[in-house]
């Protein structure tokens, strides 16, 4: 089992970021979604699909459906640039996407 | 809630390394915990769990057969006792809480050269 993800994404401060995570049936899993800036340690933003962790703003948002998770990022700001990984549980190993790479310019 | 690794270095082929995870600001013996790694650059690779109770363990195909992950909910720590390291082991490992893997530690360097 493994997850897609595109190696880079750009979005202009204020407009909205869309990454996206592919998988076959991953919509029949529960997606997770993490952010990692450079030199610090990933930080949990949605779970079970579209659920935000307390102290998560709310402009994350995510979905699940079909072969396709994807994170919504409305009105993205100069903080979020960073790295961002989709995951799934699979036959009870814990599987990562290959990460995505936000960039705010 | 704070996780904090420890027992990472420079060791070469083959050799043994036994990694610590401290958890503490919650109850330790209530979750799941997991082991993930990143090499330099790379994305995350998820490498073991094993279960509140340390019942259950699971490993992925790369370190199966090496790697051994344990705990000790009376001392709240996660352990990895890594052996016959190789080159491609080098990366940082982070311990994590739970299976949304809700909080991690900063991780710990493990750097496997001759």
């Amino acid at each position: 089992f493994e997850l897609t993800q595109p190696p880079s994404v750009s979005v202009s401060p204020g407009q909205t970021a869309s990454i996206a995570c592919s998988g076959d049936k991953l919509g029949d899993k529960n997606a997770c979604w993490y952010q990692q800036k450079p030199g610090q340690s990933p930080i949990l933003v949605i779970y079970e699909n579209n659920k935000r962790p307390s102290g998560i703003p709310e402009r994350f948002s995510g979905s699940n459906s079909g072969n396709t998770a994807t994170l919504t990022i409305s009105g993205t700001q100069a903080m979020d640039e960073a790295d961002y990984y989709c995951q799934a549980w699979d036959t009870g190993t814990l599987v990562f996407g290959g990460g995505t790479k936000l960039t705010v310019l | 809630v704070q996780l904090v690794e420890s027992g990472g270095g420079l060791v070469q082929p083959g050799a043994s390394l036994r990694l610590s995870c401290a958890a503490s600001g919650f109850t330790f013996s209530d979750y799941w915990m997991h082991w993930v790694r990143q090499a330099p650059g790379k994305g995350l690779v998820w490498v073991s769990r094993i279960r509140s109770d340390g019942s259950s363990t699971t490993y992925a195909d790369s370190v199966r057969g090496r790697f051994i992950i344990s705990r000790d909910n009376a001392k709240n720590t996660l352990y990895l006792q890594m052996n016959s390291l190789r080159a491609e082991d080098t990366a940082v490992y982070f311990c994590a809480k739970d299976d949304y893997a809700s909080s991690w530690g900063q991780g710990t360097l493990v750097t496997v050269s001759s």
